[in-house]
C-alpha cells in the first residue's frame, strides 16, 4: 500500500499570505496526485488533479505541482474561506490512498 | 447537474450490520465507478473500495474483506455499502463517490453528502 505523508499536519496563517503543503508518497505515483478541501461538515471537494491539472470553478489561487514522491499544493494570497483541512490522494496503485490531512487555520 | 444523495444517518449495535444507499443522478450511472471512502471523528479519510455499477465488479481494501459488500441497483440508480460484525470503531461517516473517466479516470469528483453510522452499545 502506498503511503502518503503530509507536511505539516497544521498551518495557522495571516489573509493574503502564501501557503505551501507537501505530500510524499512511500513510492512513484507519476502524476496520479489529487488534492481535496474538506471544509467542517462538507463532503471532501476536488481542488487539483494529477498533480498540477486546475478544476474548473475552483479559485486560480489553488496550484499544484510535483511529480513521483513529492508534490505540493499552493494557496497564493490566502483568503478567510480558504480555512479547511486539505488533504492529498493517489489513485495509481490499488488500495487507493489519502494523507492525513494538513489543517489551515486563519489567525 | 450530477448528485449523489446518501441515506440518513445509522446508530447500531457491536455486532450489527448497516447498509447505506447512494442515489446517482445527472448522468448515466453504469458510465461511472462509485468509490466508498469513510471519515472517523476528528479523522482522516480511509478509501474502502469500489464498484463498477456496469459489470458489477467490485475491488474491497484488504482491512474491509470479508466485512463489506458493495452492491448496484441500476435500475433505481443506486449503488449500497454494507459493513457487518460493526465494531465502536467503524463509527464514521460514510461517503460515496463518483469516479471520473477518460481523461478525469482516478479523481474522485463528485461525493455524496455522507451517513454518519454510530456503533454503540
Amino acid at each position: 500500500e502506498i503511503v502518503l505523508t503530509q507536511s505539516p499536519d497544521f498551518h495557522s496563517v495571516t489573509p493574503k499570505e502564501k501557503v505551501t503543503i507537501t505530500c510524499r508518497a512511500s513510492q512513484s505515483i507519476g502524476y496520479s496526485l489529487h488534492w481535496f478541501q474538506q471544509k467542517p461538515g462538507q463532503s471532501p471537494n476536488l481542488l487539483i488533479k494529477y498533480a498540477y491539472q486546475s478544476i474548473s470553478g475552483v479559485p486560480s489561487r489553488f496550484s499544484g505541482s510535483g511529480s513521483g514522491t513529492e508534490f505540493t499544493l499552493t494557496i497564493d494570497s490566502l483568503e478567510a474561506e480558504d480555512a479547511a483541512t486539505y488533504f492529498c490522494h493517489q489513485s495509481t496503485n490499488l488500495p487507493w490512498t489519502f494523507g492525513q490531512g494538513t489543517k489551515v487555520e486563519i489567525k | 447537474q450530477v448528485q449523489l444523495v446518501q441515506s440518513g444517518a445509522e446508530v447500531k449495535k457491536p455486532g450489527a450490520s448497516v447498509k447505506v444507499s447512494c442515489k446517482a443522478s445527472g448522468y448515466t450511472f453504469t458510465g461511472h465507478n462509485i468509490h466508498w471512502v469513510r471519515q472517523a471523528p476528528g479523522q482522516g479519510l480511509e478509501w474502502m473500495g469500489w464498484i463498477n455499477p456496469h459489470s458489477d465488479v467490485t475491488y474491497y481494501a484488504q482491512k474491509f474483506q470479508g466485512r463489506v459488500t458493495m452492491t448496484r441497483d441500476t435500475s433505481i440508480s443506486s449503488a449500497y455499502i454494507e459493513l457487518s460484525n460493526l465494531r465502536p470503531d467503524d463509527t464514521a461517516v460514510y461517503y460515496c463517490s463518483r469516479e471520473g473517466t477518460v481523461t478525469t479516470a482516478g479523481t474522485l469528483n463528485y461525493w455524496g453528502q455522507g451517513t454518519l453510522v454510530t456503533v454503540s452499545s
